[in-house]
C-alpha cells in the first residue's frame, strides 16, 4: 500500500516567512510523528500526536513552531518567522498505534532558509 | 534523559569485509531498539528491531544485531558488506510505555569500496 507522503518535497523561503509543511500518514495509522534532521544534530523528536488526544509538543525548539493535525490524518507543521537554523530535512513518520510499532518514515521536506 | 552515542561516524570497507557498528543507549528503563538505514536519496528505513526475546535479532540484507543489556549496547553486524550497502545507519531507542518517539544516534555513514 501507500507510504507516507510528505509535500513540498523541498522549500526554499526568505528568513522571516512563515512556511507549512504537510504530512499524509498511511492509511489507518492513529500515530504521527514529527522529526528534524539536521547537520551535527542528526534525528530530533519534534511532536507526536495520537489518535484525538492532545499532541506531545515537548520537541518543539520555540513558538515559531506549531503542528495540527485535522481528522486524525493529515498533519500540517508551520514555522512562523522562519530562521537560518531552521533549515534541515523534516521529516514524518507514522505508526499503528505507538511505542512497540514500527514507526515508517516519509521521503522529508528539504527546507532551506535564506 | 534518554540518549544513543553511535561511535563511528564514517567507516569505510572493502567489499567482503565485516562490518560491526557500535551503539550504546542510555536509559533506566526498559526500551526498544532499533536500526534505520538511508540509502542515497531514499528515506529513512526499517532494518531491524529488539522488543524481546532472544537479543540477537536478525533484520534484512543480512544485518544483525545483539542487544547486551548489561553494556547498555546494540551493535549492528553484517558479515560481508556489498557495495550496496553503501548508506547512513542510524541507531534509536524508544521507551515502550511513552508516547514513542525515537532518540536517535547521529549516524554512521557506511561507504563501501567496490
Amino acid at each position: 500500500g501507500a507510504g507516507v507522503s510528505q509535500s513540498p518535497s523541498n522549500k526554499v523561503t526568505e528568513k522571516g516567512k512563515d512556511v507549512e509543511l504537510r504530512c499524509d500518514p498511511i492509511s489507518g495509522h492513529t500515530a504521527l510523528y514529527w522529526y528534524r534532521q539536521s547537520l551535527g544534530q542528526g534525528l530530533e523528536f519534534l511532536i507526536y500526536f495520537q489518535g484525538n488526544s492532545a499532541p506531545d509538543k515537548s520537541g518543539l525548539p520555540s513558538d515559531r513552531f506549531s503542528a495540527e493535525r485535522t481528522g486524525g490524518s493529515v498533519s500540517t507543521l508551520t514555522i512562523q518567522r522562519t530562521q537560518q537554523e531552521d533549515s534541515a530535512v523534516y521529516l514524518c513518520a507514522s505508526n499503528p498505534e505507538r511505542g512497540t510499532d514500527t514507526q515508517y518514515f516519509g521521503p522529508g521536506t528539504r527546507l532551506t532558509v535564506l | 534523559a534518554q540518549s544513543v552515542s553511535q561511535h563511528n561516524h564514517h567507516v569505510i570497507l572493502s567489499e567482503a569485509a565485516s562490518l560491526e557498528l557500535g551503539c550504546n543507549y542510555s536509559y533506566g528503563g526498559t526500551v526498544n531498539l532499533f536500526w534505520y538505514v538511508q540509502y542515497p536519496g531514499q528515506h529513512l528505513q526499517l532494518l531491524l528491531k529488539y522488543f524481546s526475546g532472544d537479543p540477537l535479532v536478525k533484520g534484512i540484507k543480512g544485518f544483525e544485531a545483539e542487544f547486551i543489556k548489561s553494556k547498555f549496547s546494540f551493535n549492528l553486524r553484517k558479515p560481508s558488506v556489498q557495495w550496496s550497502d553503501t548508506a547512513e545507519y542510524f541507531c534509536a531507542v524508544n521507551a515502550p510505555r511513552g508516547t514513542g518517539n525515537l532518540i536517535f544516534g547521529k549516524g554512521t555513514k557506511l561507504s563501501v569500496k567496490p
